[in-house]
């Protein structure tokens, strides 16, 4: 009965090069949120998806960024062309429906640092 | 811009002690939550409180809800060093799913 699978747990990357998160939700959730904390601040929404499809996106850099939720398999966040400023802890949380924000539950993140 | 902002930004205490953190929001909302972040992990749901509660109990952890000053408190009794961490409130509003965040209170309990 695992929670929120993020992986990997730490990931570097050189500015230019691509960066793949990968989120598994909990079983039995459809419903997956991308949420951004910059060093010393909160979480940010990024991007919400349901199964092969983005229901909202409006957090999303409008440039590099994309994310996807397949029929099958994970989660993924993808950030193309990496720069210093991606460097951040990147959580992915999941829930069974449509919430309120009630019902979620965090991944334990995957921490990008661009060198 | 920040919906949540957690007072005091970082707030030291001894075992045994009691620990007060505010947070203030700026819009109506729809509920209230806290969640515990110990440093470099990830986060962990606490306590959600509605729009039409005034307080709510879990163990060790009493919040309030003023909606008529846009703030609520997280109070935790009895501190232990174990409850050393970052904690966050954030808010939703309306039927939105998104969660808004504020910067968090960095508790440290000393033994």
């Amino acid at each position: 009965n695992a929670g929120v699978m993020q992986n990997p747990r730490h990931l570097v990357r050189r500015r230019g090069q691509e960066a793949r998160l990968r989120c598994s939700p909990m079983k039995g959730h459809s419903h997956v949120y991308w949420y951004r904390q910059l060093p010393e601040e909160g979480l940010k929404f990024m991007v919400y998806l349901q199964k092969e499809n983005i229901i909202d996106e409006s957090g999303m850099p409008k440039e590099r960024f994309s994310a996807e939720f397949p029929k099958e398999g994970p989660s993924i966040l993808r950030i193309q062309q990496v720069v210093r400023g991606d460097s951040a802890a990147y959580f992915c949380a999941s829930s069974f429906r449509d919430t309120d924000g009630d019902g979620y539950t965090f991944g334990s993140g995957t921490r990008l640092t661009v060198v | 811009s920040q919906q949540g902002e957690e007072d005091p930004q970082a707030l030291s205490i001894q075992e045994g002690e009691n620990a007060t953190m505010n947070c203030s929001y700026k819009t109506s909302i729809n509920n209230l939550q806290w969640y515990r972040q110990n440093s470099g992990r990830g986060l962990v749901h606490l306590i959600l409180i509605r729009s039409n509660e005034r307080e709510k109990h879990s163990g060790r952890l009493r919040v309030t809800l003023d909606t008529s000053k846009k703030s609520s408190s997280l109070l935790i009794t009895a501190s232990r060093a174990a409850d050393t961490a970052s904690y966050f409130c954030a808010t939703v509003k309306g039927s939105n799913y998104k969660l808004t965040f504020g910067k968090g209170t960095l508790l440290t309990v000393n033994p």
